[in-house]
């Protein structure tokens, strides 16, 4: 199970960290993903991090503004998301990856937590 | 980067009937490194097919996936009220480990 927290209005210009808690599987041994979906819009792939935090990957449009992370000891996924844009409005998921490098399939996904960009 | 086409945007059938969905990808698909999702309103994605062809645990057997290269086919045998929703192809398997999405085709009531 994957349980996403910390969406929420936020003002552009300003930041938000987003957590993704998991349990009922070896959360250290796999890759994770943050995947976004705007309003009425689809998927989009936003970021990824090995099972060991060795390695992460971003989607351009937020490089330099957004840092993915994850405490293995509390089996927890970050999304730290600074200088947020009206842009980055959208449900934010986490998605676990078949594999621990992240270039798998995503196979469980949780419920996604609403992030509104808006002044 | 790969760039996958889905199409048709929306489909209308009446239960029962056949759904074949198709997703294009601009470059080949190494190994069929292909999946499809299911999204109904309000949900999150469920993870329905992986390698283009094979099934994900639990899925019915009535949902199948075919396709190579760059042509890749979702088939719903007989579509079930529950079945009406978006479905989203999605590459994955490069190095760096980047994934893309299709743009979604929603198989909705006729």
């Amino acid at each position: 199970q994957l349980v996403e927290s910390g969406g929420g209005v936020v003002q552009p210009g300003r930041s938000l960290r987003l957590s993704c808690a998991a349990s009922g599987f070896t959360f250290s041994n796999y890759g994770i993903h943050w995947v976004r979906q705007a309003p009425g819009k689809g998927l989009e792939w936003v970021a990824v991090i090995s099972y060991d935090g060795g390695n992460e990957y971003y989607v351009d449009s937020v490089k330099g503004r957004f840092t993915i992370s994850r405490d293995n000891s509390k089996n927890t996924l970050f999304l730290q998301m600074n200088s947020l844009i009206t842009e980055d409005t959208a449900i934010y998921y986490c998605a676990k990856d078949s594999r621990g490098t992240g270039s798998g399939a995503t196979d469980y996904w949780g419920q996604g937590t609403l992030v509104t960009v808006s002044s | 980067e790969i760039v996958l086409t889905q199409s048709p945007g929306t489909l209308s059938l009446s239960p029962g009937e056949r759904a074949t969905l198709s997703c294009r990808a601009s470059q080949s698909v190494s190994s069929n490194y292909l999946a499809w999702y299911q999204q109904k309103p309000g949900q999150a994605p469920r993870f329905l097919i992986y390698g283009a062809s094979t099934r994900a645990t639990g899925i019915p057997d009535r949902f199948s996936g075919s396709g190579s290269g760059t042509d890749f086919t979702l088939t719903i045998s007989r579509l079930e009220p529950e079945d009406f929703a978006v479905y989203y192809c999605q590459q994955y398997g490069r190095s760096p480990p980047k994934i893309t999405f299709g743009g979604g085709t929603k198989v909705e009531i006729k």
